[in-house]
């Protein structure tokens, strides 16, 4: 069984500052995890995935995370926050191995920029 | 990925009623998925929807209150039905990404339903 649990529901960060949300899991199998983001009114966008390829992983809009396996962390960072980064942030783990894997979110953490 | 319609958008509805979700995929898949979203809260899984065959519905969730169809590869419709005011929630169709070992979804927009 999978679950994830974000640390912190709400992150407030100045404009320019780091962004780091925190995202542990708990996997019986190799998970493969994942960080959603959805702005308000909106649906869910997907911002990187890891599949147990490289541990570091490069998002969109500027956003990175690391798995690490040892902590079983996937923490979301952002060198410099910006005003348009004001969201819900989502991480989700699934199995892998391919075939029907469920995804299970974790509570969110929602980030506000402040200038 | 895949471009997914969800009607409607919003709805007001009144309680002991029940309302019809659509949603529509621009591609065929095999597997679409029901979340719902309590305000405030994270997503939960409804149910599975495969074509041709009957949903596949997680713990808490049973076909009387929320059945599905699933005509064909790129369409599926959810009922809320005999709704009260906790179904108030948003409910989001998705469906797996290309390359279905990587085991991430897309979704649709979303449809806001409050119940009064």
């Amino acid at each position: 069984a999978q679950s994830v649990t974000q640390l912190g529901s709400h992150v407030s960060v100045s404009e320019g500052a780091l962004v780091l949300l925190r995202c542990n899991y708990s996997s019986s199998v190799p998970p493969y995890l994942f960080w959603y983001v959805q702005y308000p009114n909106q649906g869910l966008q997907l911002l990187l995935k890891y599949t147990s390829a490289a541990t570091l992983v490069k998002g969109i809009n500027g956003f990175e995370a690391e798995f690490k396996k040892s902590e079983t962390s996937f923490h979301l960072t952002k060198p410099s926050a910006h005003m348009s980064d004001a969201a819900e942030y989502f991480c989700a783990v699934s199995g892998s191995g391919g075939g029907y894997n469920k995804l299970i979110f974790g509570a969110g953490t929602r980030l506000a920029v402040h200038p | 990925s895949a471009v997914i319609s969800q009607k409607p958008s919003r709805d007001i509805c009144q309680r002991g009623t029940s309302l019809t979700i659509q949603c529509q995929v621009d591609s065929q898949v095999t597997m679409m998925f029901w979340y719902r979203q309590q305000p405030g809260q994270s997503l939960t899984l409804i149910a599975t929807a495969n074509q041709g065959s009957e949903a596949t519905y997680e713990s808490g969730f049973v076909i009387d209150k929320f059945p599905i169809s699933r005509p064909n590869l790129t369409f599926s419709t959810l009922t809320v039905s005999n709704m009260s005011p906790e179904d108030s929630s948003i409910y989001l169709c998705s469906v797996r990404g290309p390359g279905a070992n990587t085991g991430e979804l897309f979704f649709g927009e979303g449809s806001r339903l409050t119940v009064l």
